[in-house]
């Protein structure tokens, strides 16, 4: 079955700083999605990425974030300077054979201390 | 994006078939309906999809009702690992989004 490979899985991190987050997504797919969830609290849609360009974001995934496909493979979230209530997991995936069908990634655990 | 509706929590022992309702009333004619589900620890997993007509696979069976205003996902026989929450998403549109909800948190008792 494929596979969506995320790394790290835990990334720990102060106020202020840059992450990249990353994900390896299945080949082929075209769509690549960057989700999350806040600890006890639904997961909640960030960004969608399509022939190379963004093709919705939340109200979430403001100018502090980014997402980039740098080598035509991995697919990356960057967060500049992050915040307190950025920790959460980060869940990459990826659009699968039919609408909708998304394969997840196992998630990026990150701690903003 | 349309709205469901389903119960908080749902309660199953082991072995015994599992039916988890919900409630689309406003939803389009486009739009698919789609389950995923969430194991403790781990990113969500796709489970089953249908659009009118009712659908198989094996993880599971998703029924559709003729007016397409609610659906019911059944796993046949239930196991601990299927302890999980169970989103029921309305997907339209281009862009496919998972527009996720609070979901039901199936406990399966052994």
């Amino acid at each position: 079955e494929p596979e969506v490979t995320q790394t790290p899985s835990h990334q720990v991190t102060q106020m202020g700083q840059e992450v990249i987050l990353r994900c390896v997504p299945i080949s082929n797919h075209l769509y690549f999605y960057w989700y999350r969830q806040i600890l006890g609290q639904k997961v909640e849609f960030l960004v969608s990425f399509y022939n190379n360009e963004i093709s919705e974001k939340s109200e979430i995934f403001d100018d502090q974030f980014s997402v980039e496909r740098p080598d035509g493979s991995n697919f990356t979230l960057k967060i500049r300077s992050t915040k307190l209530e950025d920790s959460a997991m980060y869940f990459c995936a990826n659009f699968g054979t039919a609408p909708g069908e998304q394969y997840f990634g196992p998630g990026t655990r990150l701690t903003v201390t | 994006d349309a709205k469901t509706t389903q119960p908080n929590s749902m309660e199953s022992n082991e072995e015994e078939p599992v039916h988890l309702p919900c409630n689309h009333s406003t939803i389009s004619g486009t739009d698919y309906i789609h389950w995923y589900r969430q194991l403790p620890s781990q990113g969500p997993e796709y489970v089953i999809h249908g659009l009118t007509s009712n659908v198989n696979n094996r993880m599971a069976s998703l029924a559709i009702a003729e007016d397409r205003k609610s659906s019911t996902l059944i796993l046949h026989r239930a196991t601990l690992r299927d302890a999980a929450v169970y989103y029921c998403i309305l997907i339209g549109g281009s862009n496919y989004k998972l527009t996720f909800g609070k979901g039901t948190l199936l406990t399966v008792n052994p």
